[in-house]
């Protein structure tokens, strides 16, 4: 069974530019969460999206967005890129409260 | 507004040595208490779900204990590939959404 599958693994942007990051969550799950995680930092919640619907959302400003398809699967949008957008950048699926985490995308906004 | 504090910040022991990883939560309807282990340059790796004050969950050499406050991770004789960031997270509040509130977790180096 695979399990949460993220790409790409690695990404070099520019300041201004824009990124599309992609989910696949594990098998039977319906729901997709994305964090950032800064360097010696612990994960910080960005959005959780179920039924192809946006459910919540943290403290995040609206340069992120995202969508979730059908099949459950997810994609994270971040628009005129700060250099302070340059993290890890996980996704987590469930089906009930136990999430469960992809590989991340490191991001790196020169 | 949920917060999750973690202590110490890091942690290094040799082989054999025991020890605990403290997770302080102040959470508004605990709906669950989380701990996942990270290697470096990788996800988390989900370790246990813990519900309510005084459940304890094991496996292998790791025990986890939750109690109205706090959270401990209970190392028993870890070996080098214990060696990690443990991350403990909580979920509260209602509605139905889940969104973590994480420590920023305890660096652990066991020394062989």
């Amino acid at each position: 069974d695979a399990g949460v599958t993220q790409s790409p693994t690695h990404l070099i942007k520019t300041r201004g530019q824009q990124v599309t990051l992609r989910c696949s969550p594990k098998s039977g799950h319906d729901t997709v969460s994305w964090y950032q995680q800064a360097l010696g930092q612990g994960p910080q919640f960005i959005f959780q999206y179920y039924e192809e619907e946006e459910r919540q959302r943290g403290n995040f400003p609206d340069r992120f967005s995202g969508h979730q398809f059908p099949n459950y699967s997810s994609e994270l949008n971040v628009n005129a890129l700060l250099l302070g957008d340059s993290a890890l950048y996980l996704c987590a699926s469930s089906w009930n409260s136990e999430q469960y985490f992809g590989p991340g995308t490191r991001l790196t906004v020169t | 507004e949920d917060q999750v504090t973690q202590s110490p910040e890091a942690l290094r022991l040799q082989e054999g040595e025991s020890s605990s990883l403290n997770c302080s939560y102040t959470v508004s309807g605990l709906r669950g208490l989380f701990w996942y282990r990270q290697d470096p340059g990788k996800g988390p790796e989900f370790l246990f779900t813990l519900y309510s004050a005084g459940e304890e969950k094991e496996k292998e050499r790791l025990k986890a204990t939750l109690t109205k406050k706090e959270s401990f991770l209970h190392i028993t004789a870890p070996k080098p590939e214990d060696s990690a960031t443990y991350l403990c997270a909580a979920l509260g509040g209602g509605g139905g959404a889940d969104g973590l509130t994480f420590g920023k977790g305890t660096h652990l180096i066991i020394q062989p």
